[in-house]
């Protein structure tokens, strides 16, 4: 089976510039989870979907926001780009409906620097 | 809230030495640790959890983690390491306040030297 895919890969944008990232899961999982890591935060949880709904979401901004297709791929936006969104965005795909105690699987990341 | 630590930033060690990373958790009820690994310009790749069952958790190449739930523990260790497990090793645990998520450790970067 193929990965879960990332694209783009690379991004660059500038402040005030939106941005759409977009995760392709593993064929049949239906749990897609997104990441922001940075050198100074680590790994941050930013939300959550299964089946098209959004089941959590961590502590950012209205700013980011998310959502997941009927063939479970998915996408994150981030609006109004600030310096600090500069970070790498993982999206994680597991198979069954609870990625917290399922073994996820990560993409290679979209890496996202705001200029 | 539950929370995980990896007391250790680095951890360097020689080649065919046995290896240990090390991470702490606090969580109310049962926990379910997870430890992956991350290579240089890779997403991260998952080597064990543990959910239930025997304290021994056997993983992917070679490592395995030892759960000890007096220490709150869950150390992550390789009888003899390789040159090719220098990477960054996250230890997570499951976090179910306000919904259920993963929460990482800040990462324990494993130098293996030759």
């Amino acid at each position: 089976k193929a990965g879960v895919t990332q694209t783009p890969r690379y991004l660059i944008k500038t402040r005030g510039q939106q941005v759409t990232l977009s995760c392709s899961p593993i064929s049949g999982h239906r749990s897609v989870s997104w990441y922001q890591q940075t050198p100074g935060q680590g790994l941050q949880f930013l939300f959550e979907y299964f089946s098209e709904t959004q089941r959590n979401k961590g502590n950012f901004p209205g700013r980011f926001s998310g959502r997941q297709f009927s063939n479970s791929r998915s996408e994150m936006n981030v609006s109004t780009l600030e310096l600090g969104d500069s970070a790498l965005y993982l999206c994680a795909s597991s198979p069954g409906t609870s990625p917290s105690t399922d073994t996820q699987y990560f993409g290679p990341g979209t890496r996202l620097t705001v200029l | 809230a539950q929370s995980v630590a990896q007391p250790e930033d680095q951890v360097n060690v020689a080649e065919g030495n046995p290896l240990t990373v090390k991470c702490t958790y606090s969580v109310s009820g049962n926990p379910y640790l997870f430890w992956y690994v991350q290579y240089p310009n890779r997403g991260l790749q998952f080597l064990l959890k543990y959910i239930t069952g025997d304290n021994l958790v056997k993983g992917s190449y070679g490592f395995e983690a030892e759960f000890n739930k007096s220490q709150t523990s869950f150390h992550l260790k390789k009888p003899s390491a390789l040159v090719s497990d220098s990477a960054l090793y996250f230890c997570a645990v499951r976090d179910d306040t306000g919904g259920f998520k993963t929460i990482f450790g800040a990462g324990t970067r494993l130098f293996v030297k030759a």
